[in-house]
Order: structure tokens, then sequence, then C-alpha cells
């Protein structure tokens, strides 16, 4: 079986300040990790993945999340965050299939 | 380029009604996945099928739900007999035939049992 935990249920930062959103998995076989970010009454959009190769994964707007084989966590950060990051923002992982399962999400808000 | 595309977009149906929501995968893909997204939870997986094939339906209900991709066409995601507790935002993925790797998104269905 697989899981995700998103620890923070909401992430607050004021513009400019780096942001981290925090996830660690759960896996039997060899983790395949994701973010993907949620906007009001949208669908999600991919950020970035982890496959295998380099810890640290750059993905989109800025993004780049680290994965950390030891503390079994792949949390995603950006180093300076804008008003327009605020949304609803989910981790999610796979094993040697196709079945992603999903953290319950961090809504991040960015205050100007 | 278009991506994944759903409609409706939202759909209300009153109790014992039946609810199609449909999914056209992004060009050149051909494995679909289905998940379901209840209020304040994370996504859950439904179903994964490939054209005139369902793989898993280990996530679907045992009764009341189906799903098909046919050989021409969109995905189709049937309720039938809807239930309050159906109401849930439904989405839809998919990815490229060499594989599950990264399954991109459309923008889901909302769907709204009266």
């Amino acid at each position: 079986a697989q899981s995700v935990a998103q620890p923070e249920d909401q992430v607050n930062v004021a513009e400019g300040n780096p942001l981290t959103v925090k996830c660690t998995y759960s896996v039997s076989g060899n983790p395949y990790l994701f973010w993907y970010v949620q906007y009001p009454n949208r669908g999600l959009q991919f950020l970035l993945k982890y496959i295998t190769g380099d810890n640290l994964v750059k993905g989109s707007y800025g993004f780049e999340a680290e994965f950390n084989k030891s503390q079994t966590s792949f949390h995603l950060k950006k180093p300076s965050a804008l008003v327009s990051d605020s949304a609803l923002y989910f981790c999610a992982v796979r094993d040697d299939d196709y079945k992603l399962s999903f953290g319950a999400g961090t809504t991040v808000t960015v205050r100007a | 380029n278009a991506g994944v595309m759903q409609n409706p977009r939202h759909l209300v149906r009153r109790r014992g009604q039946e609810a199609r929501l449909r999914c056209s995968p992004m060009k050149g893909h051909s494995h679909v996945y289905w998940y379901r997204q209840l209020p304040e939870e994370g996504l859950k997986f439904m179903v994964y099928l490939q054209k005139e094939n369902i793989i898993d339906e280990s996530g679907m209900p045992k009764e009341r739900f189906s799903a098909e991709f046919p050989k021409e066409g969109p995905s189709i995601l049937r309720i039938q007999q809807v239930v309050r507790g159906d109401s849930a935002a439904y989405f839809c993925a998919s990815s490229p035939p060499q594989g599950p790797d990264t399954q991109y998104f459309g923008p889901g269905t909302r769907l709204t049992v009266l």
C-alpha cells in the first residue's frame, strides 16, 4: 500500500519570503513522486516530478522539490513566493504501477 | 495543444437520476484515469482504462458506477441512480501510450446531487 501525508493544512507566508510545503510518503516499491497545484474551481496542474536521478527536482513557476529517501520526504519549495502562488497544493505518489495516491492537500496563502 | 477536456464542468442531478461525465484525453494519449475528490479530501483513484479495455476498476464503487473508453470518442463515467453522497468533483487524467509516467488532469466535473 502507498500513502502520502501532508502534515500542514495551511501555510501562510509573506510575498517575497521562502515557501515550503511538506510531504512525506510511504510506498513498498520505487517511489514516483509528484506535486500538483489546484486553483479555485480548476483542475490540477502538474508542477514537477521525481522518478530517478538528482534528488533536487526543478519544475514550473520557479518551484523545486527535494527527494530525501532516508526521511521519505518530498518537500516543495520556492525561494521567493508570489501572491499568485496562493492555491491548494497536492503531493502524490505511486510505485511501479499507475495509481496515484494523493495527500489531503495544503492550502498556501501568500499575503502581499 | 489542447489539454485534457472534461464536460460538463458542472452537473446538477436529482436523486435517482443518471449522471454522465465525459473526458477527452490529451492528443496522443491512450491511457485514461478517473479520480474523485470529495469535499475536504484529496483525490481518490477510481478506474484506469485504455482504449476498449478496463485495466483496473478497483476504486469504483461496486454498484451504480461504470466507466468506458470506446475506440472512438471520449471516456465516459456513468453514475446511475445518483445519491447525495455522489456529490463531488470528478477528475479525469491521461497519460501517453508508453506508460503511466505523468498523468495530466482535466478541469474536472463538479457533480451536485439535490
